[in-house]
């Protein structure tokens, strides 16, 4: 396990498709995130978990998304009805978090979505 | 809201001259990362700073933390061609876990 694992790599759908992204972040790190990134942007939070709890979810993101961490291993990110709108960089970052304080993120290749 | 803005936004400069990128919080933070992203990559990691007035260095890379843990800056001595990309800080507030805002992002762009 040399890293944070995304798959697809890229995927395009049309308007409406639902889309579900994979991914497998480092064994030992018990944080998972996920992030948006558009062109010349910095990446936007979107949720996160510790283990399989979903802690924080993004006020930003309508009800169209969801993420699950079963077993708190891989996670998915799912996007119902998909829009234009939704077309970007899908980033998955893992990390680990102890009392003493936090760490760096290892983030993945992420999936680079396009909603015809 | 809790945002990190950086300037410039995108910098040129010819290789052997230095680089710095500022970083600057609306509000404390509790402590402060950045991270590198290549051209069509992904960010990796660069540093965490967490301690006020820190000052930490790797190699040609010179990275402070103010001394009110609102801002911070990225000082790059002597560019070379491989320190092309954009260069993120992103902050940590009280009181959200690990969840990370990202800055807005300085492009760097060398040339010979």
């Amino acid at each position: 396990d040399t890293g944070v694992s995304q798959d697809p790599r890229h995927k395009i759908t049309k308007r409406g498709q639902n889309v579900t992204f994979r991914c497998d972040p480092i064994s030992e790190h018990n944080r998972l995130y996920w992030y948006r990134q558009t062109l010349g942007q910095g990446p936007e939070f979107l949720t996160y978990f510790q283990n399989e709890a979903q802690l924080e979810k993004s006020r930003l993101l309508s009800d169209r998304f969801s993420a699950e961490r079963p077993k708190g291993s891989f996670s998915t990110l799912e996007i119902q009805r998909t829009e234009q709108g939704d077309s970007a960089m899908y980033l998955c970052a893992s990390s680990l978090a102890r009392a003493g304080g936090s760490y760096g993120y290892t983030f993945g290749s992420g999936t680079r979505l396009t909603v015809v | 809201g809790q945002q990190v803005m950086q300037i410039p936004q995108y910098q040129h400069v010819q290789e052997g001259e230095d680089f710095t990128t500022y970083c600057n919080s609306s509000t404390t933070l509790s402590n402060i990362q950045w991270y590198k992203q290549r051209p069509g990559g992904h960010p990796v990691f660069l540093i965490q700073l967490v301690k006020s007035g820190e000052v930490k260095k790797q190699k040609r890379l010179t990275f402070q933390f103010g001394e009110a843990k609102k801002n911070s800056s990225l000082h790059i001595t002597a560019t070379q061609t491989t320190d092309v990309g954009t260069y993120f800080c992103a902050g940590l507030y009280t009181g959200t876990a690990s969840k990370l805002t990202f800055g807005t992002g300085t492009r760097l762009q060398v040339t010979l």
